[in-house]
């Protein structure tokens, strides 16, 4: 079975950047054709796709982020990884790293299958 | 691009509970249904607009009918309880998209 695990500081100061990785177990990332996903959730408030990258290193952002994010992978170690620069108080939010589900997918759309536990990380000083 | 949902949806237990979910786009792109306990991620209860995802009971049902679409929850049951998601893609994009997710609560 898949599974994936988010790691990295739960506190990161205004202004800095977030860097979290998320370690891909039961699979390989390079063998795999789907992409592999960030996902956010600010408190109270619902999911927001932050980007997606392919084993290949080709990613994809939410243009709302896109430019202080970015996603890569790292086949060798079997992880991937979320940078996220300039962050403020309003990027305060639990972290999901996902992939989609073969089985539920229809074309090129499909739901999040296999997701970490979620990390929370603060933005404060 | 935006999907929107009710920010909550209360039943009492034994009802049935419709949570929608609506977008320009619905009408082309399919719809995903997830359901978040507190603290956990979310799981993923409906595929393809209407098809139930693995193991998920047979209380939960999807339709769709142009720009919106609905869960169902029929017999709603006190561990049905917690946030549902809506997820499809921006057509021009293809770039996922959720809604803002609604609170089910049960009386």
């Amino acid at each position: 079975q898949l599974q994936l695990q988010e790691s990295g500081p739960g506190l990161v100061k205004p202004s800095e950047t977030l860097s979290l990785t998320c370690t891909v177990s039961g699979g390989s990332i390079s063998g795999s054709s789907y992409y592999w996903g960030w996902i956010r959730q600010s408190p109270g408030k619902g999911l927001e796709w932050i980007g997606n990258v392919y084993y290949s290193g080709k990613a994809y952002y939410n243009p709302s982020l896109n430019s202080r994010v970015t996603i890569s992978v790292d086949t060798a170690k079997n992880v991937f990884s979320l940078k996220l620069n300039s962050v403020t108080a309003a990027d305060t939010a639990v972290y999901y790293c996902a992939r989609p589900h073969p089985a539920y997918c229809s074309g090129s759309t499909c739901p999040f299958g296999f997701w970490g536990q979620g990390l929370l990380v603060t933005v404060s000083s | 691009y935006e999907l929107t949902q009710p920010p909550s949806v209360s039943v009492s237990p034994g009802q049935t509970a419709r949570i929608t979910c609506s977008g320009d786009a619905l009408a082309k792109e399919y719809v995903y249904w997830y359901q978040q306990k507190t603290g956990q991620a979310p799981v993923v209860l409906i595929y393809k607009d209407n098809e139930r995802a693995s193991g998920i009971p047979e209380r939960f049902s999807g339709s769709s009918s142009g720009p919106k679409v609905t869960l169902t929850i029929s017999g709603v049951q006190a561990e049905d309880e917690g946030e549902y998601h809506c997820q499809s893609a921006d057509s021009s994009t293809m770039y996922p998209v959720f809604g803002g997710g609604t609170k089910l609560t049960v009386l």
